[in-house]
C-alpha cells in the first residue's frame, strides 16, 4: 500500500526556519518525484514545488511565492523527502501536503496520485 | 489570485448530473494537461481525473473529463451525498512555469 506522511509541522515565528518531513512506503520511492501542496486554513490549494526522481537527476522546480526561501530535497536510503523552509511569513501558514507524482513528462511531474494525510505549520503576526 | 477559474459553487438533487467548469488561457488548459482533485471535508486531496479525460484506478464511473480549447470540465453523473466535497482543477502553466490549481468548486447535493 503506497503510503506517505508528513511530519515536522508546529508552531513557528516569522523570520524562523523549519523542515518538514515525507516519509515514503509501499513503491519504489527513487522512481517517483515528489511534490509539496500547500492549503491555507479555509482556502484553496497551493502548489508549492516538486523534485524530480533519481533518473531525473533529483532536480527542483518551486512556485515563484517561495522560491529562493524553501527548497525541497530527498534521501534515496530512507525514502524521505524533505521541504526545508526558511525565512517564515505569515502567508506561509497552512497545511501541507507531501504527493507522489504519477509521471514526469518534458521534466514537468503531475498529476499527484497520492497524497499524505498533511500536517500544519502555523506562522502567527 | 488562480489562473484557472471555477464557479465558487453548484448544487443540484441526488441522481442528477452536475458539472463544474474550469476556465485558463492558452499557457495553461489550452498546451497542457488538466486534472482534477476531490477534497472531502477534513481529508487531502484525492486525484479524480488526469491527463483531460482518464480515470485512475478505483475512482467511480460516474466521473468524467472534458476539454476544449482553453476550458475543461468535470461531470459527476447520479449524483450522490458521498459527493459532496469541493472540486479543483490543475493544469501545468507554461508561463508561470508553475502547477496551478484552479479555485475550486463546492459541490452541494441537495
Amino acid at each position: 500500500e503506497v503510503q506517505l506522511v508528513e511530519s515536522g509541522g508546529g508552531l513557528v515565528q516569522p523570520g524562523r526556519s523549519l523542515r518538514l518531513s515525507c516519509t515514503a512506503s509501499g513503491f519504489p520511492f527513487g522512481d517517483y518525484s515528489v511534490s509539496w501542496v500547500r492549503q491555507a486554513p479555509g482556502k484553496g490549494l497551493e502548489w508549492v514545488g516538486f523534485i524530480r526522481n533519481k533518473v531525473l537527476g533529483g532536480t527542483t522546480e518551486y512556485a515563484a511565492s517561495v522560491k529562493g526561501r524553501f527548497t525541497i530535497s530527498r534521501d534515496e536510503s530512507k525514502g524521505i523527502a524533505y521541504l526545508q523552509m526558511n525565512r517564515l511569513e505569515t502567508e506561509d501558514t497552512a497545511t501541507y501536503y507531501c504527493t507522489r507524482a504519477r509521471y514526469c513528462t518534458n521534466g514537468v511531474c503531475y498529476p499527484f496520485d497520492y497524497w499524505g494525510q498533511g500536517t500544519l505549520v502555523t506562522v502567527p503576526s | 489570485q488562480s489562473v484557472l477559474t471555477q464557479p465558487p459553487s453548484v448544487s443540484e438533487v441526488p441522481r442528477q448530473r452536475v458539472t463544474i467548469s474550469c476556465s485558463g488561457g492558452s499557457s495553461n488548459i489550452g498546451n497542457n494537461a488538466v486534472d482534477w482533485y476531490q477534497q472531502l471535508p477534513g481529508k487531502a486531496p484525492k486525484l479524480l481525473i488526469y491527463y483531460d479525460d482518464q480515470l485512475p484506478s478505483g475512482v467511480s464511473d460516474r466521473i468524467s473529463g472534458s476539454k476544449s480549447g482553453t476550458s475543461a470540465s468535470l461531470a459527476i453523473s447520479e449524483l450522490q451525498s458521498e459527493d459532496e466535497a469541493d472540486y479543483y482543477c490543475a493544469a501545468w502553466d507554461d508561463s508561470l512555469n508553475a502547477y496551478v490549481f484552479g479555485t475550486g468548486t463546492k459541490v452541494t447535493v441537495l
